[in-house]
C-alpha cells in the first residue's frame, strides 16, 4: 500500500515568487492536512480538507492557500514568498480525520 | 498560545534504558493524544495514541501514562535501543483525532550503545 506522496522533496525559490506544492494521499483516504515544520515554531497546522472543502484553518496568512481536488489529492500554494516561509511542509492523511499519517515533506528554501 | 509543552528538548540514554517524555496540554476539550517519532529526512510517524478514559496504555516497548485530572501524559520507551534514536513529537486534537493536531514542541532523543 502506498504511503502519503509529496512532491517536489526540495524547492529553491526566490522571494516574491509563488510556489505550488502537492500531495497523493493513501489510496482511499479523504482528508488531508498540511503542516508547516520549522526549528524555531515547531510542527504548524496550515489546512485541511475533506472532500474538497476545506474543514479547518490554521493562524497563517492569506498568501498561504490550498485546495483539494475529486480524486482527494491536494496542492498547497504559497503566493509572494518570504523568506520566514522556509521550511518542511508536511502533508498527512486519513479516512476520515484522526490517526494520520503523514509523507515525508516537501523542503522549501526561499531565497 | 502554545497549548502543548514538551520536555525535556533533548534526552540521552544508555541502551537498554527507560527514556520518559513529558508533555502538558492545557485545553480540556483536548481527547486524543497521540506520540510520533520522526527521522531526520522523514515525516513523523505515529507510534501511538491513547484517549482519556484510560491511563495507561502499551504497545510493544511504547507505553502512554496518561493523567487526566494533572493534565498530562507521557511516554516510556521500554529497553530502549540505538535505533530508537530520533525525535518525539506529542500532540494532541479534539473530537477524537478528528481535529488539526496541536504538536508539542519536540524531544530529541539519542540512546547510545
Amino acid at each position: 500500500k502506498a504511503g502519503v506522496t509529496q512532491t517536489p522533496r526540495y524547492l529553491i525559490k526566490t522571494r516574491g515568487q509563488q510556489v505550488t506544492l502537492s500531495c497523493s494521499p493513501i489510496s482511499g483516504h479523504r482528508s488531508v492536512s498540511w503542516y508547516q515544520q520549522t526549528p524555531g515554531q515547531g510542527l504548524q497546522f496550515l489546512f485541511e480538507y475533506f472532500s474538497e472543502t476545506q474543514r479547518n484553518k490554521g493562524n497563517f496568512p492569506g498568501r498561504f492557500s490550498g485546495r483539494q481536488f475529486s480524486n482527494s489529492r491536494s496542492e498547497m500554494n504559497v503566493s509572494t514568498l518570504e523568506l520566514g516561509d522556509s521550511a518542511l511542509y508536511l502533508c498527512a492523511s486519513s479516512l476520515f480525520g484522526g490517526g494520520y499519517t503523514f509523507g515525508s515533506g516537501t523542503r522549501l528554501t526561499v531565497v | 498560545q502554545q497549548q502543548v509543552k514538551q520536555s525535556p528538548q533533548s534526552l540521552i540514554v544508555q541502551k537498554g534504558g527507560i527514556p520518559i517524555i513529558n508533555c502538558a496540554y492545557e485545553n480540556t476539550a483536548f481527547d486524543y493524544f497521540p506520540w510520533y517519532q520522526q527521522f531526520p529526512g522523514k515525516g513523523p510517524a505515529l507510534l501511538i495514541a491513547i484517549r482519556p478514559d484510560v491511563s495507561e496504555k502499551k504497545e510493544g516497548r511504547f507505553t502512554i501514562s496518561f493523567n487526566k485530572s494533572a493534565k498530562q501524559f507521557s511516554l516510556h520507551i521500554m529497553d530502549s535501543q540505538p535505533g530508537d534514536s530520533a525525535t518525539y513529537f506529542c500532540a494532541a486534537s479534539r473530537a477524537f483525532g478528528n481535529e488539526k493536531l496541536t504538536f508539542g514542541t519536540g524531544t530529541r532523543l539519542t540512546i547510545i550503545p
